[in-house]
């Protein structure tokens, strides 16, 4: 089964940071691009980076650039997503997906709180 | 403001037929990027309905299809039912941007 699961989420105070990290399993992970999809509470869908299949192509939506920073290891068939410098508007579900002609499939997501 | 434009929300009678517009511009859906629709089923991750314009992938009932012609693109559901109630999303990508882009959503309630 293709799965994909997300973590490390939880609670940042304002300027701090966070790692999260996806677990892909299911399918041969060194062959597909990458994504990082978030939803604030009660909004939308929201893309945040792109990784290419070997890590080299990597894309940032302006407001994450320089401040998240996005890997992944092949051999570990993981992905992460290093935030830094988080805001009170990053508060959200970080999800991982896989792919780049329709996003599929979605993991269960993390929850990333920025507060004081 | 989402760069893709959808109805807040559509309705029908089971049964019916509804439709979900995403309009675009020149610098995404009409410039000849594909058209992607999710489902998200409320306090659940979303989930892929159509790709590539108007593909279904394996499991996805052929109540469900799409379109796509000039700057706009729709998603169609015929034969409304009742566990076709959730947010429906459309994506695209923006050469502007350089970066992938989503509607704003569309609830979908099933009167």
């Amino acid at each position: 089964e293709v799965q994909l699961v997300e973590s490390g989420g939880g609670l940042a105070q304002p300027g701090g940071s966070l790692r999260l990290s996806c677990a892909a399993s299911g399918f041969i992970f060194s062959g597909y691009v990458m994504n990082w999809v978030r939803q604030a509470p009660g909004k939308g869908l929201e893309w945040i980076s792109y990784i290419g299949s070997a890590g080299t192509d990597i894309y940032y939506r302006d407001s994450v650039k320089g401040r998240f920073t996005v890997s992944r290891d092949n051999a570990k068939n993981s992905l992460y997503l290093q935030m830094n410098s988080l805001r009170d508007e990053d508060t959200a579900v970080y999800y991982c997906v896989r792919g780049n002609n329709g996003y599929d499939p979605w993991g269960q997501g993390t929850l990333v709180t920025v507060s004081s | 403001q989402s760069v893709l434009t959808q109805p807040p929300s559509v309705s029908g009678a089971p049964g019916q037929r509804v439709t979900i517009s995403c309009t675009g511009s020149s610098s995404n859906i009409g410039a000849d990027y594909d058209v992607h629709w999710y489902q998200q089923v409320p306090g659940t991750a979303p989930k892929l309905l159509i790709y590539g314009n108007n593909n279904r992938p394996s499991g996805v009932p052929d109540r469900f299809s799409g379109s796509k012609s000039g700057t706009s693109a729709s998603l169609a559901i015929t034969g409304l039912q009742a566990e076709d109630e959730a947010d429906y999303y459309c994506q695209s990508y923006d050469s502007s941007l350089s970066g992938s882009v989503f509607g704003g959503g569309t609830k979908v309630t099933v009167l």
